[in-house]
Protein backbone atom coordinates (compact mmCIF):
# COMPACT_ATOMS: atom_id res chain seq x y z
CA UNK A 1 0.00 0.00 0.00
CA UNK A 2 0.72 3.44 -0.03
CA UNK A 3 0.70 6.61 3.14
CA UNK A 4 1.81 9.80 2.90
CA UNK A 5 2.02 12.15 5.40
CA UNK A 6 2.57 16.41 5.42
CA UNK A 7 1.95 19.06 7.95
CA UNK A 8 -1.56 20.03 8.20
CA UNK A 9 -1.40 23.77 8.04
CA UNK A 10 1.40 26.26 7.08
CA UNK A 11 1.21 30.36 7.84
CA UNK A 12 3.79 32.71 6.18
CA UNK A 13 3.50 36.14 5.19
CA UNK A 14 3.13 37.60 1.51
CA UNK A 15 6.04 37.67 -0.36
CA UNK A 16 7.91 34.96 1.95
CA UNK A 17 9.08 31.55 0.65
CA UNK A 18 7.53 28.76 2.70
CA UNK A 19 8.33 25.14 2.21
CA UNK A 20 5.74 22.11 2.39
CA UNK A 21 6.72 18.76 2.90
CA UNK A 22 6.12 15.51 1.95
CA UNK A 23 7.23 11.92 3.16
CA UNK A 24 6.09 8.68 1.80
CA UNK A 25 5.68 5.07 2.24
CA UNK A 26 4.72 3.14 -1.66
CA UNK A 27 5.32 -0.23 -2.28
CA UNK A 28 5.98 1.10 -5.58
CA UNK A 29 6.94 4.07 -6.92
CA UNK A 30 6.29 6.29 -10.06
CA UNK A 31 6.55 9.82 -9.51
CA UNK A 32 5.65 12.56 -6.70
CA UNK A 33 2.83 14.87 -7.61
CA UNK A 34 2.03 18.34 -6.28
CA UNK A 35 -1.55 19.60 -6.68
CA UNK A 36 -3.56 22.79 -5.70
CA UNK A 37 -6.84 23.31 -4.34
CA UNK A 38 -8.74 26.37 -3.55
CA UNK A 39 -11.98 25.88 -1.36
CA UNK A 40 -14.74 24.89 -3.49
CA UNK A 41 -12.20 24.15 -6.61
CA UNK A 42 -11.26 21.60 -8.43
CA UNK A 43 -7.59 20.18 -7.59
CA UNK A 44 -5.21 21.63 -10.32
CA UNK A 45 -1.98 19.91 -11.21
CA UNK A 46 1.32 22.21 -10.25
CA UNK A 47 4.25 19.99 -11.05
CA UNK A 48 5.72 16.47 -11.16
CA UNK A 49 8.52 14.68 -9.86
CA UNK A 50 9.93 11.67 -11.22
CA UNK A 51 14.22 11.36 -10.75
CA UNK A 52 15.51 12.89 -7.75
CA UNK A 53 16.53 16.71 -7.60
CA UNK A 54 14.73 20.49 -8.37
CA UNK A 55 12.09 20.89 -10.70
CA UNK A 56 11.52 24.74 -10.86
CA UNK A 57 8.04 25.78 -12.63
CA UNK A 58 8.06 29.93 -12.03
CA UNK A 59 7.76 30.79 -8.87
CA UNK A 60 6.82 26.82 -7.43
CA UNK A 61 9.98 24.41 -7.62
CA UNK A 62 9.45 20.76 -6.40
CA UNK A 63 12.34 18.53 -5.07
CA UNK A 64 12.48 14.79 -4.65
CA UNK A 65 14.64 12.35 -3.10
CA UNK A 66 13.79 8.83 -3.60
CA UNK A 67 16.52 7.06 -1.22
CA UNK A 68 15.22 9.34 1.27
CA UNK A 69 11.24 8.86 -0.01
CA UNK A 70 10.58 12.51 0.99
CA UNK A 71 9.61 15.78 -1.41
CA UNK A 72 8.67 19.17 -0.74
CA UNK A 73 6.84 21.91 -3.02
CA UNK A 74 8.55 25.66 -2.76
CA UNK A 75 6.45 28.56 -2.83
CA UNK A 76 8.80 31.72 -3.45
CA UNK A 77 7.49 35.36 -2.96
CA UNK A 78 4.06 34.32 -1.75
CA UNK A 79 0.87 36.23 -2.75
CA UNK A 80 -2.33 36.44 -1.23
CA UNK A 81 -3.91 34.44 -3.85
CA UNK A 82 -1.77 31.24 -2.78
CA UNK A 83 -3.71 30.70 0.05
CA UNK A 84 -5.23 27.39 -0.81
CA UNK A 85 -4.99 23.65 0.48
CA UNK A 86 -1.67 21.91 -1.40
CA UNK A 87 -1.69 17.64 -1.88
CA UNK A 88 0.71 15.29 -2.69
CA UNK A 89 0.33 12.52 -4.35
CA UNK A 90 2.26 9.35 -5.17
CA UNK A 91 1.63 7.49 -8.39
CA UNK A 92 1.72 3.80 -7.87
CA UNK A 93 4.23 1.19 -10.25
CA UNK A 94 3.69 -0.33 -13.57
CA UNK A 95 0.92 -2.42 -12.02
CA UNK A 96 -1.04 0.43 -10.52
CA UNK A 97 0.13 3.26 -13.27
CA UNK A 98 -3.33 4.95 -12.78
CA UNK A 99 -3.83 5.28 -9.21
CA UNK A 100 -2.70 7.97 -7.69
CA UNK A 101 -2.60 8.05 -3.78
CA UNK A 102 -3.39 11.70 -2.38
CA UNK A 103 -1.88 13.03 1.17
CA UNK A 104 -4.35 14.63 3.37
CA UNK A 105 -3.11 18.36 2.13
CA UNK A 106 -1.46 20.91 3.26
CA UNK A 107 -3.63 24.17 4.19
CA UNK A 108 -1.22 27.35 3.65
CA UNK A 109 -2.89 30.78 4.57
CA UNK A 110 -0.67 33.71 3.13
CA UNK A 111 -1.02 37.12 5.56
CA UNK A 112 -0.63 40.54 4.84
CA UNK B 1 -14.49 19.96 -24.54
CA UNK B 2 -12.30 22.32 -23.16
CA UNK B 3 -12.04 21.03 -19.70
CA UNK B 4 -13.62 18.28 -17.71
CA UNK B 5 -17.25 18.54 -17.02
CA UNK B 6 -18.90 16.89 -14.02
CA UNK B 7 -22.88 16.65 -13.47
CA UNK B 8 -24.75 17.59 -11.82
CA UNK B 9 -22.75 19.85 -9.63
CA UNK B 10 -25.03 19.05 -6.48
CA UNK B 11 -27.03 15.76 -5.33
CA UNK B 12 -29.08 15.60 -2.39
CA UNK B 13 -30.97 12.16 -1.98
CA UNK B 14 -32.30 10.19 0.50
CA UNK B 15 -31.02 7.46 2.07
CA UNK B 16 -31.21 4.47 -0.24
CA UNK B 17 -31.61 5.86 -3.35
CA UNK B 18 -29.52 5.21 -6.32
CA UNK B 19 -27.34 8.02 -7.74
CA UNK B 20 -25.60 8.31 -10.89
CA UNK B 21 -22.63 10.76 -11.53
CA UNK B 22 -21.36 11.94 -14.86
CA UNK B 23 -18.02 12.77 -16.33
CA UNK B 24 -17.04 14.18 -19.78
CA UNK B 25 -13.84 14.26 -19.83
CA UNK B 26 -11.75 16.48 -22.24
CA UNK B 27 -11.76 15.19 -25.90
CA UNK B 28 -8.91 12.94 -26.72
CA UNK B 29 -8.08 12.06 -23.54
CA UNK B 30 -7.77 8.19 -22.97
CA UNK B 31 -7.60 7.84 -18.73
CA UNK B 32 -10.20 8.84 -17.12
CA UNK B 33 -10.07 8.58 -12.94
CA UNK B 34 -12.78 8.89 -9.88
CA UNK B 35 -11.90 10.51 -6.60
CA UNK B 36 -13.56 10.58 -3.80
CA UNK B 37 -13.27 13.96 -1.45
CA UNK B 38 -14.51 13.80 1.97
CA UNK B 39 -14.50 17.29 3.74
CA UNK B 40 -11.41 18.49 5.23
CA UNK B 41 -9.34 15.51 3.85
CA UNK B 42 -7.18 14.09 0.79
CA UNK B 43 -8.52 12.56 -2.05
CA UNK B 44 -9.59 9.06 -2.29
CA UNK B 45 -8.67 6.88 -5.44
CA UNK B 46 -11.94 5.03 -6.24
CA UNK B 47 -11.39 3.98 -9.97
CA UNK B 48 -9.51 4.65 -13.52
CA UNK B 49 -10.17 3.53 -17.08
CA UNK B 50 -7.70 3.31 -20.07
CA UNK B 51 -10.44 3.42 -22.73
CA UNK B 52 -13.48 2.11 -21.78
CA UNK B 53 -11.83 -0.98 -19.64
CA UNK B 54 -10.93 -0.49 -15.74
CA UNK B 55 -7.46 -1.95 -15.28
CA UNK B 56 -7.79 -0.76 -11.43
CA UNK B 57 -11.39 -1.17 -9.39
CA UNK B 58 -9.38 -1.71 -6.20
CA UNK B 59 -10.67 1.14 -4.57
CA UNK B 60 -14.17 1.37 -4.60
CA UNK B 61 -15.59 1.33 -1.16
CA UNK B 62 -18.33 -1.54 -1.70
CA UNK B 63 -20.63 -3.25 -4.42
CA UNK B 64 -23.04 -0.66 -4.33
CA UNK B 65 -19.94 1.40 -6.56
CA UNK B 66 -19.86 0.50 -10.32
CA UNK B 67 -18.80 2.58 -12.93
CA UNK B 68 -18.66 2.61 -16.55
CA UNK B 69 -17.22 4.45 -19.75
CA UNK B 70 -19.08 4.13 -23.13
CA UNK B 71 -16.91 5.72 -26.44
CA UNK B 72 -13.98 6.38 -24.42
CA UNK B 73 -15.37 9.25 -23.94
CA UNK B 74 -18.54 10.03 -20.79
CA UNK B 75 -18.28 8.05 -17.55
CA UNK B 76 -20.82 7.24 -14.71
CA UNK B 77 -20.40 6.45 -11.70
CA UNK B 78 -23.14 4.79 -10.01
CA UNK B 79 -23.96 4.42 -6.21
CA UNK B 80 -26.63 2.22 -5.03
CA UNK B 81 -28.45 2.38 -1.73
CA UNK B 82 -26.96 5.51 -0.82
CA UNK B 83 -26.00 5.70 2.86
CA UNK B 84 -24.94 8.56 4.95
CA UNK B 85 -21.11 7.81 4.68
CA UNK B 86 -21.59 8.12 1.29
CA UNK B 87 -21.93 12.06 1.56
CA UNK B 88 -18.81 13.83 0.04
CA UNK B 89 -17.25 15.00 -3.10
CA UNK B 90 -16.71 13.14 -6.45
CA UNK B 91 -14.28 14.29 -8.49
CA UNK B 92 -13.20 12.71 -11.88
CA UNK B 93 -10.03 13.64 -14.16
CA UNK B 94 -8.85 12.93 -17.40
CA UNK B 95 -5.28 12.76 -19.03
CA UNK B 96 -4.28 12.34 -22.41
CA UNK B 97 -2.70 9.07 -21.22
CA UNK B 98 -2.09 6.88 -18.02
CA UNK B 99 1.36 7.57 -17.93
CA UNK B 100 1.01 11.98 -18.59
CA UNK B 101 2.06 12.97 -15.02
CA UNK B 102 -0.42 15.32 -13.95
CA UNK B 103 -4.07 15.21 -14.46
CA UNK B 104 -7.02 17.63 -15.32
CA UNK B 105 -9.61 17.57 -12.42
CA UNK B 106 -13.35 18.23 -12.98
CA UNK B 107 -15.01 20.80 -10.38
CA UNK B 108 -17.20 17.79 -8.78
CA UNK B 109 -20.06 16.41 -7.67
CA UNK B 110 -20.99 17.43 -3.95
CA UNK B 111 -23.44 14.91 -3.27
CA UNK B 112 -25.27 14.43 0.12
CA UNK B 113 -27.49 11.63 1.24
CA UNK B 114 -29.70 12.45 4.11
Amino acid sequence: GQSLEQPSEVTAVEGAIVQINCTYQTSGFYGLSWYQQHDGGAPTFLSYNALDGLEETGRFSSFLSRSDSYGYLLLQELQMKDSASYFCAVRGGNTNAGKSTFGDGTTLTVKP
Amino acid sequence: GAGVSQSPSNKVTEKGKDVELRCDPISGHTALYWYRQRLGQGLEFLIYFQGNSAPDKSGLPSDRFSAERTGESVSTLTIQRTQQEDSAVYLCASSLVVSEYGYTFGSGTRLTVV
